[in-house]
This record gives structure tokens, sequence and C-alpha cells, in this order.
């Protein structure tokens, strides 16, 4: 079978670090995506990483190491608007589909 | 228009009923994908097009699942006779060919009663 494995919530405090960690376990394995969904509203890509390493994006970096199957979102300098809800994805072929978490849901208190 | 609009946003339909969902997605992009999202859960991967044609489907729960698209824009997803185990909310994404941002519509909420 196919599965990503997330927290199922995280809790921090604005201007806080929180690192949100997601392993994998697919039959394919074209690359590791973030997506970002507030309450009602539509997933929006935060990142992707195909190789091993660490992606930086503004506030936000994504980590990937493929030998241990695993990535995290790194999120720093919280803020208020960042509480969402937070999901790994795994491209699962050339058809680009994505395999996704069952995703972090983050709180950020002040 | 500027992103992928989906229609109706909500749709509440009896047990045993036929219901059509529709995405538009964003100009330009040959690359469409539906997914499903039940409650407080990850989106699940329902079917693939490239242009017109529909190289994976495999997600498609059941043969009461069926989706097209034409054009090369506009696609539907049908659901013929709806359960109550359908009821979720029905998310489209499009990509440029080969990308790997997809950009999701705002969703059909689908109640089945």
């Amino acid at each position: 079978g196919q599965s990503l494995e997330q927290p199922s919530e995280v809790t921090a405090v604005e201007g806080a670090i929180v690192q949100i960690n997601c392993t994998y376990q697919t039959s394919g394995f074209y690359g590791l995506s973030w997506y970002q969904q507030h309450d009602g509203g539509a997933p929006t890509f935060l990142s992707y990483n195909a190789l091993d390493g660490l992606e930086e994006t503004g506030r936000f970096s994504s980590f990937l190491s493929r030998s241990d199957s695993y990535g995290y979102l790194l999120l720093q300098e919280l803020q208020m608007k960042d509480s969402a809800s937070y999901f790994c994805a795994v491209r699962g072929g050339a058809t680009n589909k994505l395999i996704f978490g069952t995703g972090t849901l983050l709180a950020v208190q002040p | 228009g500027a992103g992928v609009s989906q229609s109706p946003s909500n749709k509440v339909t009896e047990k045993g009923k036929d219901v059509e969902l529709r995405c538009d997605p964003i100009s330009g992009h040959t690359a469409l994908y539906w997914y499903r999202q039940s409650l407080g859960q990850g989106l699940e991967f329902l079917i693939y097009f490239q242009g017109n044609s529909a190289p994976d489907k495999s997600g498609l729960p059941s043969d009461r699942f069926s989706a097209e698209r034409t054009g090369g824009s506009v696609s539907t997803l049908t659901i013929q006779r709806t359960q109550q185990e359908d009821s979720a909310v029905y998310l489209c994404a499009s990509s440029l060919p080969g990308a790997h941002e997809q950009f999701f519509g705002p969703g059909t909420r689908l109640t089945v009663l």
C-alpha cells in the first residue's frame, strides 16, 4: 500500500519555529510536495523537493531524505495567519498525481 | 480566469440522484486532476487528464464515478446514484504539463442525504 504519516496536530506560539515531519511509503517516488490549506479553503502549494537536502522559500523550508523516506516542513517566525492544515504529498508517478498525507493541523497561539 | 474555478460551491442531493460537478482550469493548463477530501482527511486522488484524455483513472472509487474533459479545458465529474459515503469536498486542480505545482480550485462540497 501507499501511506504518508504526519502528526495530526501541532501547537506553537507566535514568533517560534515549528517542524512538521512526514514519512512516506509509496510504490513510486518522484518528489515530495507541501501544501497549506486554511479551513474551508483551497490547498496552496508551498514547496517541492525532488532531491535530498533543504529547499528554502522565505519563512518556509522543506527537507527531504530519500534514503530515509522522510521529509519535513520548517516554518520560522510563526504568524497567526500560519494557523492552517499542512499536507505532505508524494508525486507518485509520471502523471504527477499526488498522494497526500492526512495532514497536520497547526495552531499558532499568541 | 485568474485561477481554477469550480461549480457549484455546494450541492445537497438525495441518495440515488445523479450529480455533475464542474471544473474550469487555468487557461493553458493541460493537466487537470480531481481529488476528494472527506471531513478532516487528506486529499484522495480520483482521476488525471492530459488534454482531453484520461491516462490515469485509478482513483475512481466505483463505476458510479466518471469524468470527461472537453476542448482541453472544462471538466465534469459525474456521480451516478449517489450514496451517503460520497459526501465530501471534491477538489479540482490544474497544472502546466510536467510541472510539480498544482493549482487547486475552491472545491464543491457535496452532501448526500
